[in-house]
Protein backbone atom coordinates (compact mmCIF):
# COMPACT_ATOMS: atom_id res chain seq x y z
CA UNK A 1 0.00 0.00 0.00
CA UNK A 2 0.84 3.35 -0.86
CA UNK A 3 1.61 5.97 2.38
CA UNK A 4 2.43 9.23 2.34
CA UNK A 5 4.08 11.08 5.29
CA UNK A 6 4.47 15.07 6.57
CA UNK A 7 6.26 15.01 9.56
CA UNK A 8 5.92 18.86 10.18
CA UNK A 9 2.34 19.60 11.47
CA UNK A 10 2.81 23.25 11.50
CA UNK A 11 5.30 25.71 9.88
CA UNK A 12 5.60 29.71 9.95
CA UNK A 13 7.34 31.86 7.93
CA UNK A 14 7.93 35.52 7.88
CA UNK A 15 6.21 37.65 4.94
CA UNK A 16 8.64 37.41 1.94
CA UNK A 17 10.68 34.56 2.74
CA UNK A 18 11.08 31.47 2.08
CA UNK A 19 9.69 27.72 3.64
CA UNK A 20 10.22 24.61 2.57
CA UNK A 21 7.79 21.80 3.19
CA UNK A 22 8.88 18.20 3.58
CA UNK A 23 7.02 14.80 2.22
CA UNK A 24 8.35 11.60 2.06
CA UNK A 25 6.07 8.69 0.39
CA UNK A 26 6.65 4.94 0.09
CA UNK A 27 5.20 3.30 -3.05
CA UNK A 28 6.26 0.28 -5.40
CA UNK A 29 5.16 1.39 -7.96
CA UNK A 30 7.58 2.36 -10.55
CA UNK A 31 5.17 5.45 -12.26
CA UNK A 32 3.38 7.83 -10.56
CA UNK A 33 2.03 11.41 -10.14
CA UNK A 34 2.65 13.69 -6.97
CA UNK A 35 0.62 16.50 -5.45
CA UNK A 36 0.79 19.79 -3.19
CA UNK A 37 -2.41 20.76 -2.52
CA UNK A 38 -3.64 23.94 -0.62
CA UNK A 39 -6.80 23.83 2.07
CA UNK A 40 -7.61 27.08 3.41
CA UNK A 41 -10.27 27.52 5.88
CA UNK A 42 -12.79 27.03 3.09
CA UNK A 43 -12.38 23.91 3.01
CA UNK A 44 -11.71 23.51 -1.31
CA UNK A 45 -8.49 21.61 -1.61
CA UNK A 46 -6.65 23.59 -4.36
CA UNK A 47 -4.16 22.09 -6.42
CA UNK A 48 -0.64 24.44 -5.99
CA UNK A 49 2.21 22.06 -7.80
CA UNK A 50 2.12 18.52 -10.05
CA UNK A 51 5.15 16.38 -10.55
CA UNK A 52 5.07 13.28 -12.96
CA UNK A 53 7.32 10.57 -11.64
CA UNK A 54 9.26 10.21 -15.03
CA UNK A 55 10.40 13.42 -15.39
CA UNK A 56 13.66 14.21 -14.14
CA UNK A 57 13.28 18.25 -14.26
CA UNK A 58 11.71 19.40 -10.59
CA UNK A 59 8.28 21.89 -11.22
CA UNK A 60 7.57 24.85 -10.82
CA UNK A 61 4.38 27.18 -10.81
CA UNK A 62 5.35 30.54 -10.14
CA UNK A 63 6.42 31.26 -6.18
CA UNK A 64 6.21 27.34 -6.20
CA UNK A 65 8.61 24.64 -6.66
CA UNK A 66 9.53 20.81 -5.60
CA UNK A 67 12.78 19.08 -4.68
CA UNK A 68 11.90 15.68 -5.84
CA UNK A 69 14.45 13.24 -4.77
CA UNK A 70 12.76 9.76 -6.63
CA UNK A 71 15.56 7.63 -5.16
CA UNK A 72 14.60 9.20 -1.36
CA UNK A 73 11.09 9.10 -2.15
CA UNK A 74 11.02 12.87 -1.03
CA UNK A 75 8.53 15.59 -2.48
CA UNK A 76 9.30 18.77 -0.44
CA UNK A 77 7.60 21.81 -1.35
CA UNK A 78 9.35 25.23 -1.47
CA UNK A 79 7.48 28.52 -1.31
CA UNK A 80 9.44 31.64 -2.12
CA UNK A 81 8.45 35.43 -1.61
CA UNK A 82 5.73 34.15 0.82
CA UNK A 83 2.28 36.08 1.38
CA UNK A 84 -0.46 36.27 3.64
CA UNK A 85 -2.86 34.67 1.18
CA UNK A 86 -0.50 31.43 1.09
CA UNK A 87 -1.31 30.42 4.94
CA UNK A 88 -3.48 27.07 4.85
CA UNK A 89 -3.32 23.85 5.23
CA UNK A 90 -1.01 22.01 2.77
CA UNK A 91 -1.30 17.82 1.83
CA UNK A 92 1.12 16.30 0.00
CA UNK A 93 -0.80 13.64 -2.26
CA UNK A 94 0.45 10.37 -4.77
CA UNK A 95 -1.56 9.30 -7.44
CA UNK A 96 -0.75 5.95 -9.51
CA UNK A 97 0.06 6.16 -12.74
CA UNK A 98 -1.06 3.06 -15.12
CA UNK A 99 1.47 1.88 -17.08
CA UNK A 100 -1.41 1.20 -20.33
CA UNK A 101 -4.75 2.76 -20.48
CA UNK A 102 -6.85 0.85 -17.70
CA UNK A 103 -10.05 2.34 -18.62
CA UNK A 104 -10.43 4.13 -14.94
CA UNK A 105 -8.83 6.41 -12.88
CA UNK A 106 -6.76 5.66 -9.60
CA UNK A 107 -7.59 7.80 -6.16
CA UNK A 108 -5.18 10.44 -4.45
CA UNK A 109 -3.41 9.30 -1.47
CA UNK A 110 -3.02 12.88 1.14
CA UNK A 111 -0.20 12.92 3.84
CA UNK A 112 -1.74 14.35 7.26
CA UNK A 113 -0.72 17.95 6.55
CA UNK A 114 1.35 21.00 7.43
CA UNK A 115 -0.30 23.98 9.04
CA UNK A 116 1.09 26.88 7.17
CA UNK A 117 1.36 30.48 9.08
CA UNK A 118 2.62 33.82 7.75
CA UNK A 119 3.58 36.64 9.95
CA UNK A 120 4.32 39.71 9.16
CA UNK B 1 -21.52 24.79 -13.71
CA UNK B 2 -18.10 26.65 -12.30
CA UNK B 3 -17.11 24.07 -10.12
CA UNK B 4 -17.92 21.46 -8.11
CA UNK B 5 -21.08 22.07 -5.81
CA UNK B 6 -21.84 20.20 -2.60
CA UNK B 7 -24.37 20.36 -0.24
CA UNK B 8 -25.42 21.05 2.56
CA UNK B 9 -22.42 22.69 3.72
CA UNK B 10 -23.19 21.58 7.21
CA UNK B 11 -24.82 18.83 8.65
CA UNK B 12 -26.04 18.10 12.40
CA UNK B 13 -27.55 14.76 12.89
CA UNK B 14 -27.96 12.34 15.96
CA UNK B 15 -26.75 8.85 16.32
CA UNK B 16 -28.43 6.27 13.93
CA UNK B 17 -30.05 9.05 11.81
CA UNK B 18 -29.27 8.71 7.71
CA UNK B 19 -28.14 11.02 5.83
CA UNK B 20 -27.54 12.11 2.54
CA UNK B 21 -24.92 14.42 1.17
CA UNK B 22 -24.94 16.07 -2.40
CA UNK B 23 -22.03 16.50 -5.21
CA UNK B 24 -23.22 18.26 -8.56
CA UNK B 25 -19.49 17.86 -10.41
CA UNK B 26 -18.49 20.12 -12.88
CA UNK B 27 -20.85 20.25 -16.22
CA UNK B 28 -19.37 17.39 -18.63
CA UNK B 29 -16.66 15.90 -15.61
CA UNK B 30 -17.40 11.82 -16.45
CA UNK B 31 -15.06 10.75 -12.87
CA UNK B 32 -16.84 11.82 -9.63
CA UNK B 33 -14.65 11.05 -6.40
CA UNK B 34 -15.60 10.74 -2.68
CA UNK B 35 -13.14 11.62 -0.06
CA UNK B 36 -13.40 11.96 3.80
CA UNK B 37 -11.82 14.24 5.81
CA UNK B 38 -11.34 13.76 9.88
CA UNK B 39 -9.94 16.23 11.85
CA UNK B 40 -6.89 16.88 11.59
CA UNK B 41 -5.98 14.49 9.11
CA UNK B 42 -5.44 14.22 5.09
CA UNK B 43 -8.96 13.12 3.14
CA UNK B 44 -9.36 9.43 3.04
CA UNK B 45 -10.90 8.21 -0.68
CA UNK B 46 -14.69 6.20 -0.26
CA UNK B 47 -15.54 6.11 -3.54
CA UNK B 48 -15.05 6.75 -7.07
CA UNK B 49 -17.63 6.76 -10.30
CA UNK B 50 -17.15 6.51 -13.90
CA UNK B 51 -20.58 8.00 -15.48
CA UNK B 52 -23.07 6.06 -13.86
CA UNK B 53 -20.80 2.82 -12.99
CA UNK B 54 -18.90 2.48 -9.65
CA UNK B 55 -15.69 1.21 -10.22
CA UNK B 56 -14.00 1.41 -7.13
CA UNK B 57 -15.82 1.78 -3.86
CA UNK B 58 -12.79 -0.14 -1.73
CA UNK B 59 -12.68 2.92 0.68
CA UNK B 60 -16.11 2.52 2.21
CA UNK B 61 -15.74 1.83 5.64
CA UNK B 62 -18.60 0.29 6.31
CA UNK B 63 -21.96 -0.88 4.43
CA UNK B 64 -23.76 1.51 6.43
CA UNK B 65 -22.04 4.14 3.65
CA UNK B 66 -23.77 4.02 0.39
CA UNK B 67 -23.19 5.94 -3.37
CA UNK B 68 -24.82 6.42 -6.05
CA UNK B 69 -24.85 8.46 -9.23
CA UNK B 70 -27.91 7.16 -11.50
CA UNK B 71 -27.46 9.55 -14.31
CA UNK B 72 -24.10 9.91 -14.40
CA UNK B 73 -24.33 13.93 -12.92
CA UNK B 74 -25.33 14.66 -9.68
CA UNK B 75 -23.92 11.68 -7.13
CA UNK B 76 -25.30 11.36 -3.29
CA UNK B 77 -23.34 9.80 -0.79
CA UNK B 78 -25.95 8.28 2.25
CA UNK B 79 -24.86 7.07 5.37
CA UNK B 80 -27.02 5.23 7.27
CA UNK B 81 -27.76 4.77 10.83
CA UNK B 82 -24.89 7.54 12.06
CA UNK B 83 -22.03 6.82 14.66
CA UNK B 84 -20.14 9.57 15.96
CA UNK B 85 -16.84 8.30 14.25
CA UNK B 86 -18.35 9.49 10.41
CA UNK B 87 -18.39 13.01 12.07
CA UNK B 88 -15.91 14.57 9.20
CA UNK B 89 -15.83 16.64 6.41
CA UNK B 90 -17.22 14.80 3.16
CA UNK B 91 -15.17 15.82 -0.06
CA UNK B 92 -16.25 15.44 -3.72
CA UNK B 93 -14.07 15.89 -6.49
CA UNK B 94 -14.70 15.77 -10.19
CA UNK B 95 -12.55 15.36 -13.25
CA UNK B 96 -13.02 14.76 -17.59
CA UNK B 97 -13.08 11.29 -18.18
CA UNK B 98 -9.77 10.01 -17.00
CA UNK B 99 -8.50 6.63 -18.22
CA UNK B 100 -4.64 7.18 -17.40
CA UNK B 101 -4.93 9.22 -13.97
CA UNK B 102 -3.44 12.24 -15.81
CA UNK B 103 -6.88 14.53 -15.42
CA UNK B 104 -6.49 16.68 -12.26
CA UNK B 105 -9.30 16.05 -9.75
CA UNK B 106 -11.36 19.22 -9.07
CA UNK B 107 -12.89 19.51 -5.33
CA UNK B 108 -15.94 21.28 -3.73
CA UNK B 109 -15.83 23.05 -0.45
CA UNK B 110 -17.12 20.01 1.15
CA UNK B 111 -19.83 18.77 3.61
CA UNK B 112 -19.06 19.49 7.61
CA UNK B 113 -20.92 16.50 9.48
CA UNK B 114 -21.13 16.35 12.57
CA UNK B 115 -23.33 13.41 14.84
CA UNK B 116 -24.33 14.32 18.50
Amino acid sequence: AQTVTQSQPEMSVQEAETVTLSCTYDTSESDYYLFWYKQPPSRQMILVIRQEAYKQQNATENRFSVNFQKAAKSFSLKISDSQLGDAAMYFCAYRIRPVAVTGTASKLTFGTGTRLQVTL
Amino acid sequence: GAGVSQSPRYKVAKRGQDVALRCDPISGHVSLFWYQQALGQGPEFLTYFQNEAQLDKSGLPSDRFFAERPEGSVSTLKIQRTQQEDSAVYLCASSLLDRNSNQPQHFGDGTRLSIL
